[in-house]
């Protein structure tokens, strides 16, 4: 099966810290993904990445940035974080194949306060 | 992106069929998902239908798509109170970037 993991499953930061979320997938995905989720606005996408030091803005990419040094592996980053970015966090990865089908971490809960 | 919505709140009993629909946009959509989210989790992928079907079944869901109207759907029989959940319809437009594009989202509550 694969696999997806996100390193916390809740965080609780302060304003204007830097803050990291971890994914790691274990099947040789070429494509990750992540997403902000919050009640009725779904699932937006803030930055993918096909390839390692590769990446892409999604359709909400302020206030965040993104690293891929190792193709497993693909870190969010806020650098200086704000009450508005308090939400859930998914992390998904996927082959680059005809369906696309993309595989979720189980979310990070990040609080802003 | 695109525009994918759905209904946000469906509510059935037990035993009953759950029709979640959506529609979409984009007209090239190649692949249409439906992807569920319980409680505390991520999302799972239920099931996927490719563009040039109509209909598709797997055990207790359906999925019929309507590609004139745009208009997909998700029928669950015998609904399950173990079915209750957030179910996502996402769309994959194939530009460049082959992304999803989510809707928002219907929370399904199955009433005992």
């Amino acid at each position: 099966d694969v696999k997806v993991t996100q390193s916390s499953r809740y965080l609780v930061k302060r304003t204007g810290e830097k803050v990291f979320l971890e994914c790691v997938q274990d099947m040789d995905h070429e494509n990750m993904f992540w997403y902000r989720q919050d009640p009725g606005l779904g699932l937006r996408l803030i930055y993918f990445s096909y390839d390692v030091k590769m990446k892409e803005k999604g359709d909400i990419p302020e206030g965040y940035s993104v690293s891929r040094e190792k193709k497993e592996r693909f870190s969010l980053i806020l650098e200086s974080a704000s009450t508005n970015q308090t939400s859930m966090y998914l992390c998904a990865s996927s082959l680059f194949s005809p369906g696309n089908i993309q595989y979720f971490g189980a979310g990070t809960r990040l609080s802003v306060l | 992106g695109e525009d994918v919505e759905q209904s946000l709140f469906l509510s059935v009993r037990e035993g009953d069929s759950s029709v979640i629909n959506c529609t979409y946009t984009d007209s090239s959509s190649t692949y249409l998902y439906w992807y569920k989210q319980e409680p505390g989790a991520g999302l799972q992928l239920l099931t996927y239908i490719f563009s040039n079907m109509d209909m598709k079944q797997d055990q207790r869901l359906t999925v019929l798509l309507n590609k004139k109207d745009k208009h997909l759907s998700l029928r669950i029989a015998d609904t399950q109170t173990g079915d209750s959940a957030i179910y996502f319809c996402a769309e994959l437009v194939e530009t460049g970037a082959n992304n999803l594009f989510f809707g928002t989202g219907t929370r399904l509550t199955v009433i005992p």
